[in-house]
C-alpha cells in the first residue's frame, strides 16, 4: 500500500537556523512527490514539486529513492515560513489520488 | 491567479439530514476530486471525477455520499443522511490532467451535530 510518513508532529526552530521537515513514502512506483503549506486559516498550497526541481521561499527537496525520503529543507528559517507542511505522494499507477503525510508544524521563533 | 472557490466555510448540520459541499474549479481543468480532514488526522482521499463520471473513489465513499458537475462551472459533493463521524474539513481540489498538480479550495468545515 502506498504510504507517507512525516515523523515529526511539530518542529521549532529559531529565525535563522536550517531547517529539515522529514518525509518518508512506501510506493513500488515511480513516485510523483509534493509539498504542500498551509498557513495559518488558509487553503493547502502547492510549495514544491519533485519533478520541477525549483527553490520555492528558499525551501528544496530532493528525492532520494534509495532511502525512500523527500525531506524538504532550508537553511536559513524566517518567522514567516511557520506553518503546516503537508508531504504528499501521487501513485500515478494507482490513480491520481494524493496520498498525503500527517503533517509537521513547523514553528520559527524570534 | 484563479482559485478553486468552496461554499460554505462552515455548514453545521442535525444527523441524518443531506447537505450538499459546493466547489467551484478553476475553469480550465479537467479533474476535480473531494478530499476530508477529520479533526487530527491526515487529508484522505474521498474521490475522482473527470468526463463527467467518478474516475477513482475510496473506501470512504459509500452509498451515502455522490458527487455531480450540475453546470459547466459548480462540482458539488452531497451526504445524504449525515453521521457524526462524517465532522469533518471537505477539501475540494482540481488539476488540469490526471498527473498535474492538484489546487486546493479553502475548505469547508461540516460540524454534524
Amino acid at each position: 500500500a502506498q504510504r507517507v510518513t512525516q515523523p515529526e508532529k511539530l518542529l521549532s526552530v529559531f529565525k535563522g537556523a536550517p531547517v529539515e521537515l522529514k518525509c518518508n513514502y512506501s510506493y513500488s512506483g515511480s513516485p510523483e512527490l509534493f509539498w504542500y503549506v498551509q498557513y495559518s486559516r488558509q487553503r493547502l498550497q502547492l510549495l514544491l514539486r519533485h519533478i520541477s526541481r525549483e527553490s520555492i521561499k528558499g525551501f528544496t527537496a530532493d528525492l532520494n529513492k534509495g532511502e525512500t525520503s523527500f525531506h524538504l529543507k532550508k537553511p536559513f528559517a524566517q518567522e514567516e515560513d511557520s506553518a503546516m507542511y503537508y508531504c504528499a505522494l501521487l501513485p500515478l499507477e494507482y490513480g491520481n489520488k494524493l496520498v498525503f503525510g500527517a503533517g509537521t508544524i513547523l514553528r520559527v521563533k524570534s | 491567479e484563479p482559485e478553486v472557490t468552496q461554499t460554505p466555510s462552515h455548514q453545521v448540520t442535525q444527523m441524518g439530514q443531506e447537505v450538499i459541499l459546493r466547489c467551484v474549479p478553476i475553469s480550465n481543468h479537467l479533474y476535480f476530486y473531494w478530499y476530508r480532514q477529520i479533526l487530527g488526522q491526515k487529508v484522505e482521499f474521498l474521490v475522482s471525477f473527470y468526463n463527467n463520471e467518478i474516475s477513482e473513489k475510496s473506501e470512504i465513499f459509500d452509498d451515502q455520499f455522490s458527487v455531480e458537475r450540475p453546470d459547466g462551472s459548480n462540482f458539488t459533493l452531497k451526504i445524504r443522511s449525515t453521521k457524526l463521524e462524517d465532522s469533518a474539513m471537505y477539501f475540494c481540489a482540481s488539476s488540469v490532467d490526471g498527473g498535474d498538480t492538484q489546487y486546493f479550495g479553502p475548505g469547508t468545515r461540516l460540524t454534524v451535530l
